[in-house]
């Protein structure tokens, strides 16, 4: 596979469960972020993992947990969600060199179409 | 705040010129980026403006003026499957992408 691959595509959950979503970038990047893309607003950074160190938006809330095992997986683990966390969850991987130089152009994967019952 | 503008939505015909617009307001400027959605889909690059001018490729085009805090996508010879969101995104100071909400385009016949 080539690029930047999501699962599950779609989701739906009650909001006592608990479930992963998973991303995994083929293009040997060193940066992997998750967003959330909500109807009609601009696109929200949660995460980042860059050279193994993780940059996160302090408003995300606790339900939303993410990991980071190696530079090509990424994972977000959702527990307790409510109903306004449903939107579609993008994930992106930059080369993102430790020099910072170049676009570092983020390539994103399909997303996950995330629905809170 | 930060804040990065462009319009919700425009509409324009098969085959015409379209100019999608961007205006923004961040903590420092370190490029401007071009990206369309599909319905559906994952967002993909088109376009990366650092300096100031146009930058073309194909029959897409983008401009940047950095004194102005603004960009512009150009589209022409339009095609239906042009029809799709185009979103604007500014990197700050930190290196962080700002993001705008996207201006949908619907291609009519």
């Amino acid at each position: 596979e080539t690029g930047v691959t999501q699962t599950p595509r779609h989701l739906v959950m009650g909001m006592t469960n608990k479930k992963s979503l998973k991303c995994e970038q083929h293009l040997g990047h060193n940066a992997m972020y998750w967003y959330k893309q909500s109807a009609k607003k601009p696109l929200e950074l949660m995460f980042v993992y860059s050279l193994e160190e993780r940059v996160e938006n302090n408003s995300v809330p606790s339900r939303f947990s993410p990991e980071c095992p190696n530079s090509s997986h990424l994972f977000l683990h959702l527990h307790t969600l409510q109903p306004e966390d449903s939107a579609l969850y993008l994930c992106a991987s930059s080369p993102r060199t430790s020099g910072g130089e170049g676009t570092d152009t983020q390539y994103f994967g399909p997303g996950t179409r995330l629905t809170v019952l | 705040g930060q804040n990065i503008d462009q319009p919700t939505e425009m509409t324009a015909t098969e085959g015409a010129i379209v100019q999608i617009n961007c205006t923004y307001q961040t903590s420092g400027f370190n490029g401007l980026f071009w990206y369309q959605q599909h319905a559906g889909e994952a967002p993909t690059f088109l376009s990366y403006n650092v300096l100031d001018g146009l930058e073309e490729k194909g029959r897409f085009s983008s401009f940047l003026s950095r004194s102005k805090g603004y960009s512009y996508l150009l589209l022409k010879e339009l095609q239906m499957k042009d029809s799709a969101s185009y979103l604007c995104a500014v990197r700050d100071s930190n290196y962080q992408l700002i993001w705008g909400a996207g201006t949908k385009l619907i291609i009519k016949p």
